[in-house]
């Protein structure tokens, strides 16, 4: 089974609109952390956004932020007032457990597109 | 913010020869640094676990003898394609990570894009 699931190939929005990427995962740790990068054409990965397992609130960094839905395991990235400079693929990723040694795994990605 | 910086950003080489790809924290110890794949348009793929000192841990399906990893210090681990073929020509990804415990502190590094000729 897939650990990380991204349903949306791709996605369109018009600038200054907000848009949501479905992230779902599967995991039976307790703990665990789930994250969202962004990589552009240029291929490096830019970190947005975190959310742990155990944290009560809903992460936010700016025009980004985490819907956290536990009990149906989703963790949508919402980014709001889209800008043309959003445009790139969007990786939603998750690490279980505590450990150093962890590495994320990772969705297939959700290309977003934004138009003027 | 912590850096890692991957060399070469680009490599073309012919079939059959090797190639090796450094990934280096510039300003923290990383124990732990971690190796990806990906081909165009789809997801990074964990091949290997590198720890400093000792043996990587290869993802099921990774050819050890094909991908070697070495993490010699605390500020670099390398990844040397060996006798590379066409099919082994992809984006390269390292991170590595920064402190203990389950934060949001992993960095990644740049990439190398390998094209076997």
């Amino acid at each position: 089974a897939q650990k990380i699931t991204q349903t949306q190939p791709g996605m369109f929005v018009q600038e200054k609109e907000a848009v949501t990427l479905d992230c779902t995962y599967d995991t039976s740790d307790p703990s665990y952390g789930l994250f969202w990068y962004k990589q552009p054409s240029s291929g490096e990965m830019i970190f947005l956004i975190y959310q742990g397992s155990y944290d009560q609130q809903n992460a936010t960094e700016g025009r980004y932020s985490l819907n956290f839905q536990k009990a149906r395991k989703s963790a949508n990235l919402v980014i709001s007032a889209s800008q043309l400079g959003d445009s790139a693929m969007y990786f939603c990723a998750m690490r279980e457990g505590h450990q150093a040694g962890t590495a994320l795994i990772f969705g297939k990605g959700t290309t977003l597109s934004v138009s003027s | 913010g912590a850096v890692v910086s991957q060399h070469p950003s680009w490599v073309i080489c012919k079939s059959g020869t090797s190639v090796k790809i450094e990934c280096r924290s510039l300003d923290f110890q990383a124990t732990t640094m971690f190796w990806y794949r990906q081909f165009p348009k789809q997801s990074l793929m964990l091949m290997a676990t590198s720890n400093e000192g000792s043996k990587a841990t290869y993802e099921q399906g990774v050819e050890k003898d094909k991908f070697l990893i070495n993490h010699a210090s605390l500020t670099l681990s390398t990844l040397t394609v060996t006798s590379a073929h066409p099919e082994d020509s992809s984006f390269y990804i390292c991170s590595a990570r920064k402190g203990l415990g389950n934060t949001g502190e992993l960095f990644f590094g740049e990439g190398s894009r390998l094209t076997v000729l």
